[in-house]
């Protein structure tokens, strides 16, 4: 992901809807993708994962799409619900060895009933 | 699935002592596992790579003096803050993969959050 910033983005969407989450990161060397969800006071947990050699990929009411191009990620949440409130990072690792993973800045999404 | 464990969950310590935080993997062994910081509302900063019978790799800017590292069995990682000061507060979270290589997802523990006064 790119550097960290100082504040967290928000997506606030209605119960129900489709909600996208954006993501930048910056090496081109990254070939491992990751999203991840955090609620509060608690770690990071696991929702998908892409290799560099798909453009997307689908899991139960989430589809992360990668554009290498634009070095872009972006993770699809459907039919949203209020326990899907959390701040989501994605996470990109390159071949340098062992799995290393550099964090996005992260999104807040507030999913409102 | 795989579970990564910390304790305390929270700790609240004076400024100029020390806390240790574990991080176990409960149903897997993991040769490397990764202790991350992170301030409220921003992202996880790796802080070193815990590798198993050997020392860790810290992080630019990372003083490991002042982090102490022990990997001293395939499940059980500690991070030590010595010496706290209120800056060290923060919310420490560890990490590790079942799988041993790259390219496959990192488990993380719920975290332990340090509170210096």
């Amino acid at each position: 992901g790119e550097s960290v910033g100082l504040h967290l983005p928000t997506l606030s969407v209605q119960e129900g809807d489709n909600s996208i989450i954006n993501c930048a990161y910056s090496n081109s060397a990254s070939d491992y993708f990751i999203w991840y969800k955090q609620e509060s006071g608690k770690g990071p947990q696991f929702i998908i994962d892409i290799r560099s050699n798909m453009d997307k990929r689908q899991g139960q009411r989430v589809t992360v799409l990668l554009n290498k191009t634009v070095k872009h990620l972006s993770l699809q949440i459907a039919a949203t619900q209020p326990g899907d409130s959390a701040v989501y990072f994605c996470a990109d690792s390159f071949p340098s060895g062992y799995s290393t993973l550099t964090f996005g800045k992260g999104t807040m999404l507030l999913v409102s009933p | 699935g795989a579970v990564v464990s910390q304790h305390p969950s929270w700790v609240i310590c004076k400024s100029g002592t020390s806390v240790k935080i574990e991080c176990r993997s409960l149903d897997f062994q993991a040769t490397t596992m990764f202790w991350y910081r992170q301030f409220p509302k921003q992202s996880l900063m790796l802080m070193a790579t815990s590798n198993e019978g050997s020392k860790a790799t810290y992080e630019q800017g990372v003083e490991k003096d002042k982090f102490l590292i022990n990997h001293a069995s395939l499940t059980l990682s500690t991070l030590t803050v010595t010496s706290a000061h209120p800056e060290d507060s923060s919310f420490y979270i560890c990490s590790a993969s079942p799988y041993g290589e790259r390219n496959s997802p990192l488990h993380f523990g719920n975290g332990t959050r340090l509170t210096v006064t």
